[in-house]
């Protein structure tokens, strides 16, 4: 079983939807939680870090962390083609030096 | 602000050739990861420098190697090269000092894109 599981997709969506990208994760000593963006042939951007369990918003993305059911999200209002990308969780523990352990990332695709 | 920058974007080396690739982290940070990212899979930890010391390292054989220089600087070495190690490599950034804060946040270079042939 893999760390961190996580749908590889495509997710197709219209443009202005709302998307919904999710992980799980199997180690409960894992305390902090990021998204990246990567576009193709790109690096990952870092788009939102979160240390403890709630939601954080910022602009149309909101992560959201749920350390009971080892779950962690992304939203997206108002979905935009420039939107489409990998997008890529990752989780680490916050002891020592610090590793990612990431998902295999979900590809989105919004549509005009 | 420069962010973390590598060197090369691109190149392609032979079976059993030797590979060296570059990095300079974001301003301000001192910590330095490499991970190596297959096609259509989500980045794998090689190791961690810090203080010029290899601090942690994942899953990866020898025949990977690497080094950080007193400017925080950072190489990562691939000797005896296969194949499977055709992958993006991208270089992490982070600043030790603020791991367990509010402040820790790890960003990533361009990556160099390696083909093996």
């Amino acid at each position: 079983q893999k760390e961190v599981e996580q749908d590889p997709g495509p997710l197709s969506v219209p443009e202005g939807a709302i998307v919904s990208l999710n992980c799980t994760y199997s180690n409960s000593a894992f305390q902090y939680f990021m998204w990246y963006r990567q576009y193709s042939r790109k690096g990952p951007e870092l788009l939102m870090y979160t240390y403890s369990s709630g939601n954080k918003e910022d602009g149309r993305f909101t992560a959201q962390v749920d350390k009971s059911s080892k779950y962690i999200s992304l939203f997206i209002r108002d979905s935009q083609p420039s939107d489409s990308a990998t997008y890529l969780c990752a989780t680490g523990m916050n002891t020592g030096f610090q590793k990612l352990v990431f998902g295999t990332g979900t590809r989105l695709l919004v549509s005009p | 602000d420069a962010g973390v920058t590598q060197s090369p974007t691109h190149l392609i080396k032979t079976r059993g050739q030797q590979v060296t690739l570059r990095c300079s982290p974001k301003s301000g940070h001192d910590t330095v990861s490499w991970y190596q990212q297959a096609l259509g899979q989500g980045p794998q930890f090689i190791f961690q420098y810090y203080e010029e010391e290899e601090r942690q390292r994942g899953n990866f054989p020898d025949r990977f190697s690497g080094h950080q220089f007193p400017n925080y600087s950072s190489e990562l070495n691939v000797n005896a090269l296969l194949l499977g190690d055709s992958a993006l490599y991208l270089c992490a950034s982070s600043s030790y000092t603020r791991q367990g804060t509010s402040g820790n946040t790890i960003y990533f270079g361009e990556g160099s894109w390696l083909t093996v042939v």
